[in-house]
């Protein structure tokens, strides 16, 4: 069975930092690019970023370019999400997924962790 | 980039019915274009890929279809489950972008 667990969600202040996690089990995760998908409350899903395999390659919204990193460890099944120069409107859930076709769609997805942005 | 345009953004409708999701973007994706279901305080499902090619074990009332601009998601008879909002997105260049969703709401 697939399991994409995210973690690191927190309250945090604008202008402050944060890392999010996602432990993947079930899938070959060397073998596998992956991603990361926004929600704010309320709102439709937003694209954020994807890494290729390796670590090699990667995209980013332009929303969160420059501010976020995407990366994994391979040896440990984990995908980040470094999040930094936070605002209000990066206020969502956090979904990590698994692409599909390349880097062209996501078919398995965690279960989301929240960051909030606040002072 | 890419802008995605769903419509309509809810629809009523009852169990049995045909339902029609159109998603239309700003310039052509030729048929790289997904369509994902999302339950409420659930995690994204992927149903169709590639404009018209159905994900494993989603049921065959789902169906997609379109190229170029114009994309249509339709679910043949509506069942209880299919009530969620529903998600367009291109693959065609970066950054990836959705759709801004269309709810099924029960009539």
């Amino acid at each position: 069975e697939v399991q994409l667990l995210e973690s690191g969600g927190d309250l945090i202040q604008p202008g402050g930092s944060l890392r999010l996690s996602c432990a993947a089990s079930g899938i070959a995760f060397s073998s596998c690019a992956m991603g990361w998908v926004r929600q704010a409350p309320a709102r439709g899903l937003e694209w954020v970023s994807v890494i290729s395999a390796s670590g090699g390659n990667t995209y980013y919204a332009d929303s969160v370019k420059g501010r976020f990193t995407i990366s994994r460890d391979n040896s440990k099944n984990t995908l980040y999400l470094q999040l930094n120069s936070l605002r209000a409107e990066d206020t969502a859930v956090y979904y990590c997924a698994r692409t599909y076709s390349g880097y062209n769609y996501f078919d398995y997805w965690g279960q989301g962790t929240l960051v909030t942005v606040s002072s | 980039d890419i802008q995605m345009t769903q419509s309509p953004s809810s629809v009523s409708a009852s169990v049995g019915d045909r339902v029609t999701i159109t998603c239309r973007a700003s310039q052509g994706v030729s048929s790289y274009l997904a369509w994902y279901q999302q339950r409420p305080g659930k995690a994204p499902k992927l149903l169709i890929y590639a404009a018209s090619s159905l994900q494993s074990e989603v049921p065959s009332r789902f169906s997609g279809s379109g190229s170029g601009t114009e994309f249509t998601l339709t679910i043949s008879s509506l069942q209880p489950e299919d009530f969620a909002t529903y998600y367009c997105q291109q693959a065609k260049s970066f950054p990836r972008t959705f759709g801004g969703g269309t709810k099924v709401e029960i009539k």
